[in-house]
């Protein structure tokens, strides 16, 4: 089972709000790590957008619209990146990461669709 | 401007070696940690290595450890990666990224291992 599990696609409608998960391992305490979250739209190079540990720790990447934001759910053992007021810009590839001993891993990723 | 622009991609034979670089401007390099990131053609993000300011910690992914040495140069504002005995699945677009969150990246070189 990978460390990271996000699923593969995600559909939305504009002005909509879109909530991506990142699901930690069975095991893997979500409560220590800070995820991180990056967007890569089709052909280009990926932008962090913010990283989320707890409310009081917690950074939005330069420039990141306050509409994308960060949290988790204890009750799945995931990390969350919630997206309002979708837009059809917002299409893009989302990757979450933390580093996991000495390492980074990344989620496989979620593509979104905005219809 | 922030910048990172990576060079030294191209095609090579299986079991080659090549020597990736990164420049950096418009920040003080010297201030931050670096890492390599690279994403195969039509894959997800993977984490290749790490490398500290004063480069005495370093940090390797597994399917790297032992072909690839990650080092920097701060008085060049530079960042390499020097990769031997290359295999086909070493293919991929190469991102470096800035510090642990990785919060710049560049447009990544291009590295393709066949025959």
């Amino acid at each position: 089972q990978p460390v990271l599990t996000q699923p593969t696609s995600l559909s939305a409608s504009p002005g909509a709000s879109a909530r991506f998960t990142c699901t930690l391992r069975s095991g893997i305490n979500l409560d220590i790590y800070k995820i991180y979250w990056y967007q890569q739209k089709p052909g280009s190079l990926p932008r962090y957008l913010l990283r989320y540990k707890s409310d009081s720790d917690k950074h939005q990447g330069s420039g990141v619209p306050s509409r994308f934001s960060g949290s988790k759910d204890a009750s799945t053992n995931a990390g969350l990146l919630l997206i309002s007021g979708l837009q059809s810009e917002d299409e893009a590839d989302y990757y979450c990461a933390i580093w996991y001993g000495t390492t980074v891993v990344f989620g496989g990723g979620t593509r979104l669709t905005v219809l | 401007e922030v910048q990172l622009v990576e060079s030294g991609g191209g095609l090579v034979q299986p079991g080659g070696s090549l020597r990736l670089s990164c420049a950096a401007s418009g920040f003080t390099f010297s201030s931050y940690t670096m890492n390599w990131v690279r994403q195969a053609p039509g894959k997800g993000l993977e984490w290749v290595s790490y490398i500290s300011i004063s480069s005495s910690t370093i940090y390797y992914a597994d399917s790297v450890k032992g072909r690839f040495t990650i080092s920097r140069d701060n008085a060049k504002n530079s960042l390499f990666l020097q990769m031997n005995s290359l295999r086909a699945e070493d293919t991929a677009v190469y991102y470096c990224a800035r510090q642990d969150y990785m919060d710049v990246w560049g447009k990544g070189t291009t590295v393709t291992v066949s025959s």
